[in-house]
């Protein structure tokens, strides 16, 4: 059984520019959530996906945005960086229901 | 406006002695709360959870209590043990809503 991976590690971007996280989800599971945790938080819910749509969003501006892909792994799609989006960018997935939610290791995103 | 309230960020605990982290929350529609479990460079790791019409859920050295009327619940670790050296988040959701509610997280820390 696979568990959920991200990539890349980490990575270093300018004010303004815009990133790609990537996710595969763990094996069987069809939904995928993707968090922000920044320094001294807790993880922050951003939004949902199930069956390749929205399914679930926080408190996040439009410029976060993401996909699901036919194989259930996901995309986090981060345009017009700020400085406040230095973080650590957690993927999360489960079945559809299930209480469960099983994360990857994270993303580190430094925006400078 | 943090629902979910983890107001100790440390805690250290002689190796052995019982762990005991806490947790308070504001909604009164979450029905369902998980501990999550994270070291430094890995993602959250699911730990033990509880259903609200339970007031204590017990797995191993890891006890949960549940305390409605006081929207207050506990993590106890008996005996406690260095491996348990960590920082422990307190997460809450509501059934039908797929996002997790998380705290900031408490570190602990397991002194020889």
């Amino acid at each position: 059984e696979t568990g959920v991976t991200q990539s890349p590690t980490h990575l270093i971007k300018t004010r303004g520019q815009q990133v790609t996280l990537r996710c595969s989800s763990q094996s069987g599971h069809n939904t995928v959530s993707w968090y922000q945790q920044a320094l001294g938080q807790g993880p922050q819910f951003i939004f949902q996906y199930y069956r390749e749509e929205e399914n679930g969003r926080g408190n996040f501006p439009p410029r976060f945005s993401g996909l699901q892909f036919p194989n259930y792994s996901s995309e986090l799609n981060v345009n017009a960086l700020e400085l406040d989006d230095s973080a650590l960018y957690l993927c999360a997935s489960s079945l559809a229901g299930g209480r469960g939610q099983y994360f990857g290791p994270g993303t580190r995103l430094t925006v400078t | 406006d943090q629902q979910v309230k983890q107001n100790s960020p440390s805690l250290s605990v002689q190796e052995g002695r019982i762990s005991i982290l806490n947790c308070d929350y504001t909604n009164s529609m979450f029905d369902y709360f998980l501990w999550y479990k994270k070291y430094p460079a890995e993602g959250p790791t699911f730990l033990i959870s509880i259903s609200s019409i339970k007031d204590k859920n017990e797995d191993g050295r890891f006890t949960v209590f549940l305390n409605k009327s006081a929207k207050h619940l506990s993590l106890h670790i008996v005996p406690s043990q260095p491996g348990d050296s960590a920082v422990y988040f307190c997460a809450a959701s509501v059934t039908g809503d797929d996002k997790i509610i998380f705290g900031k997280g408490t570190r602990l820390h397991i002194l020889p």
